[in-house]
Formats: structure tokens, C-alpha cells, sequence
């Protein structure tokens, strides 16, 4: 079975400066995905950014980008320049990439606050 | 583009009522999740459809939990009788295809208060 693990309950930033998230999974699957999902005070869950196990090159979407370890399974998430509008629980998630679907798998969650 | 909607927002009841919460995922996706999001267990998939058929149901937890899609635009989650442990914000999410990088995109979840 698959687990997703993220170590730190809560972590705080200073508006502007560089923050990492830290997130490691277990597995025997070979292929499959992983994603950060942010939920904000509002509690919607939005995507952030995901990754493609057989990829090489690091995700990055503007601000946010990923430190991918297929050896150590880990996940990290680097939020750089940070905003206020980042203070939100953040979830790691793997998916295995097989037939059909598959279920996401969630971590525990982040919560980061970004402070002025 | 509308995402997925939920209602209600919040529902607060008693104890051994019926409770109801509502989905509309987005038009053309095919896949519909039911979670359930609490502080000691995080968040956990309860159900999930493909083009309006249960798929899995190993995570309802019990009878008392149902589910339904009656048609491609609304589902409904339904819990009778309620009661307070399943107090915890139900959320409903949606995507397109059977292909793992499709994302799921959620709504904004029903906070559910049983007293």
C-alpha cells in the first residue's frame, strides 16, 4: 500500500522570502504521480502542481516548484517570494499510474503561514 | 467556467436526522469523488462514480452512508441517521478520463456539524 507522509504540522514565512515543504512517500510502483494540492482558509483544495514519476526535469509553475527524489521518494515543495495569499494548508498526493483509475493518496498537511 | 459546486456550504442538524449534501461537477468530466475531510484521519475517498456508476464504495464507512448519480451533472451524499462523529467537511470532486494526470478538481466542500 501506498503512504504519503509530510513531517512538519506547520511551518511560518516571512512575505518574500523562500519556503520548503517537505514531503516523502512509499511505494513499489514504478510509475505514477504526485501532486500538491494548497486549501486556503476558504477550504477549497486547488491544485498547485504535479509531477510525472518518469520525468526527470522538476515541475515548476511560477512561484512554486518541486525538488523530485524518485530514489528517496521524495517530494518537496519550494515556494519562493512568498504572498500572503500562500497561507493555506498544503497536502501532498500520489497517484500510481496504471489501468483505470487510482486513488489519490493524501498526506497529512502542511499548514504554512506567510507572515507580513 | 463554473467548477464543482456544493451545497449547502454548512449544515448544522441533531443528531439521528437525515442529512443531504449535493454536488454538480464540471459539464464533460466523467469521474465524480466523494471525501470526507476530518483532523484525525485527513482526507479520505469515500466513493467514486464513472459516468454515473459506483465504481468502489470501500471507503463509505457505514451503512448509514449512501450515495448516488442519478444523472452526469448531480450527485448527492446522503447520511441517515446522522450522527456526530460524522461531524466533518464532505467534499465532491471531479475529472475528466481514466488517465492519472487528469486532475481533480474539487469543490469547495459542505462543513457538517452533527449535534
Amino acid at each position: 500500500a501506498q503512504t504519503v507522509t509530510q513531517s512538519q504540522p506547520e511551518m511560518s514565512v516571512q512575505e518574500a522570502e523562500t519556503v520548503t515543504l517537505s514531503c516523502t512517500y512509499d511505494t513499489s510502483e514504478n510509475n505514477y504521480y504526485l501532486f500538491w494540492y494548497k486549501q486556503p482558509p476558504s477550504r477549497q483544495m486547488i491544485l498547485v502542481i504535479r509531477q510525472e514519476a518518469y520525468k526527470q526535469q522538476n515541475a515548476t509553475e511560477n512561484r512554486f516548484s518541486v525538488n523530485f527524489q524518485k530514489a528517496a521518494k521524495s517530494f518537496s515543495l519550494k515556494i519562493s517570494d512568498s504572498q500572503l495569499g500562500d497561507t493555506a494548508m498544503y497536502f501532498c498526493a500520489f497517484m500510481k499510474q496504471s489501468g483505470g483509475y487510482n486513488k489519490l493518496i493524501f498526506g497529512a498537511g502542511t499548514r504554512l503561514a506567510v507572515h507580513p | 467556467d463554473a467548477g464543482v459546486i456544493q451545497s449547502p456550504r454548512h449544515e448544522v442538524t441533531e443528531m439521528g436526522q437525515e442529512v443531504t449534501l449535493r454536488c454538480k461537477p464540471i459539464s464533460g468530466h466523467d469521474y465524480l469523488f466523494w471525501y470526507r475531510q476530518t483532523m484525525m484521519r485527513g482526507l479520505e475517498l469515500l466513493i467514486y462514480f464513472n459516468n454515473n456508476v459506483p465504481i468502489d464504495d470501500s471507503g463509505m464507512p457505514e451503512d448509514r452512508f449512501s450515495a448516488k448519480m442519478p444523472n452526469a451533472s448531480f450527485s448527492t451524499l446522503k447520511i441517515q441517521p446522522s450522527e456526530p462523529r460524522d461531524s466533518a467537511v464532505y467534499f465532491c470532486a471531479s475529472s475528466y478520463g481514466v488517465t492519472s494526470n487528469q486532475p481533480q478538481h474539487f469543490g469547495d466542500g459542505t462543513r457538517l456539524s452533527i449535534l
